[in-house]
């Protein structure tokens, strides 16, 4: 199955900063790639999202670059504020066989004032 | 619009008791998730519905059961209750387009058994 490598598990940034989220993943039949923001005590969020089909995707302050031939992808957010400060999960969905969304196990990002 | 709405949002059990966590949504959304989440993990699926009648089993289905009896409700049923379903639970909802991915969480369930 499908197996999603994350880095770094953590990441402090000086507000202002940019902050760069990377990951992995194995199964080549993975063709959508989302991103979810959650807060401490609070629900995961779809923030953005990128198909196997584009190589970039932006909306306002992130970013997601996806290469399929390293199977990797990144989130990339700019001009970061102490509000993006959450933890920060990818996956990958493989339309091949019975339904498949896997994520990683999240990087913890903390923007300081 | 209320989204996706789960209950308890606290729940403590003990090893062998049984519960049923109650999803509910009222985006008329036909995809339906339950997931759990560990600490310092990401979400595992646990099962999923495309719709009314029809369920299916994600990565971590056992000691779990579901029922789907209408588009609004994903009910989530733990038999004879053990430690290691001590956990997070979260319900999610997303349209019929592709890729069926959550779009929409609950606030979640934290329960303990002990």
């Amino acid at each position: 199955g499908e197996n999603v490598e994350q880095h770094p598990s953590t990441l402090s940034v000086q507000e202002g900063d940019s902050a760069v989220i990377k990951c992995t993943y194995s199964d080549s039949a993975s063709n959508y790639f989302p991103w979810y923001k959650q807060e401490l005590g609070k629900r995961p969020q779809l923030i953005i999202d990128i198909r196997s089909n584009v190589g970039e995707k932006k909306d306002q302050r992130i970013a997601v670059t996806l290469n399929k031939t390293a199977k990797h992808f990144s989130l990339h957010i700019t001009e970061t504020q102490p509000e993006d400060s959450a933890v920060y999960f990818c996956a990958a969905y493989s339309g091949a066989g019975s339904y498949q969304l896997t994520f990683g196990k999240g990087t913890k990002l903390s923007v300081i004032p | 619009n209320a989204g996706v709405t789960q209950t308890p949002k606290f729940r403590i059990l003990k090893i062998g008791q049984s519960m049923t966590l109650q999803c509910t949504q009222d985006m008329n959304h036909n995809y339906m998730y339950w997931y759990r989440q560990d600490p310092g993990m990401g979400l595992k699926l646990i099962y999923y519905s495309v719709g009314a009648g029809i369920t299916d089993k994600g990565e971590v289905p056992n000691g779990y059961n579901v029922s789907r009896s209408t588009t609004e409700d994903f009910p989530l049923r733990l038999e004879l209750a053990a430690p290691s379903q001590t956990s997070v639970y979260f319900c999610a909802s997303s349209y019929s387009g592709q890729p069926p991915v959550p779009q929409h969480f609950g606030d979640g369930t934290r329960l303990s058994i002990l």
